[in-house]
């Protein structure tokens, strides 16, 4: 049960797009469409941005897209805002049947 | 609304026990799975393990299996879990999830803070 490897950290000028990578395996990220993503800021429970690879939740700005290719997903922030700035993590469901979330990608807004 | 709040948690010596408890409102809670996330101070989300509808569906992360066990009860509208075997590494905020696969919500507890340490 590795942990999904992102960047430590990403950062991005307000108005740019940044791109976070996830990267899992055949038995995780590459073999269920069930990739999420989730915002956490300092204090906070984590939110959900992104769930099954690419659909957005209720009330989730469409600056925030998600996508997947093999054993790599992306979350994509585009129109980068001051409010997005923390910490991001990915989640897949696996073979084992257990959930695994990636090590986590610091965000900030330069 | 949605809510769920945890309890529980608290200092514990190493080797000791602790029993985390969720109490569940705003929702038919014996419709859904559930389950634990923990993140250790400054650290990343851990996720724990987790419980389909009726409790006949349970699964573990390697780093807890044979140590925690989760259950609920429906009735109560309660998700538990039982911490045996503690270790310093088990120190973290533990939440209660409801949704973490194949749902366009997920609701998350305001996490119980448990440290292990002598």
């Amino acid at each position: 049960q590795s942990a999904l490897t992102q960047p430590a950290s990403v950062s991005g000028s307000p108005g740019q797009s940044i791109t976070i990578s996830c990267t899992g395996t055949s038995s995780d990220v590459g073999g269920y469409n069930y990739v999420s993503w989730y915002q956490q800021h300092p204090g906070k429970a984590p939110k959900l941005m992104i769930y099954d690879v690419s659909n957005r939740p209720s009330g989730v700005s469409n600056r925030f897209s998600g996508s997947k290719s093999g054993n790599t997903a992306s979350l994509t922030i585009s129109g980068l805002q001051a409010e997005d700035e923390g910490d991001y993590y990915c989640s897949s469901y696996t073979s084992s049947s257990t959930v695994v979330f990636g090590g986590g990608t610091k965000v900030t807004v330069l | 609304e949605v809510q769920l709040v945890e309890s529980g948690g608290g200092l514990v010596q190493p080797g000791g026990s602790l029993r985390l408890s969720c109490a569940a409102s705003g929702f038919t809670f014996s419709s859904y799975w559930m389950h634990w996330v923990r993140q250790a101070p400054g650290k990343g989300l851990i996720w724990v393990s987790r419980i389909n509808s009726d409790g006949s569906h349970i699964s573990y992360a390697d780093s807890v299996k044979g140590r925690f066990t989760i259950s609920r009860d429906n009735a109560k509208n309660t998700l538990y879990l039982q911490m045996n075997s503690l270790r310093a590494e088990d120190t973290a905020v533990y939440y209660c999830v409801r949704d973490l696969i194949a749902a366009a919500s997920s609701y998350w507890g305001q996490g119980t803070l448990v440290t292990v340490s002598s």
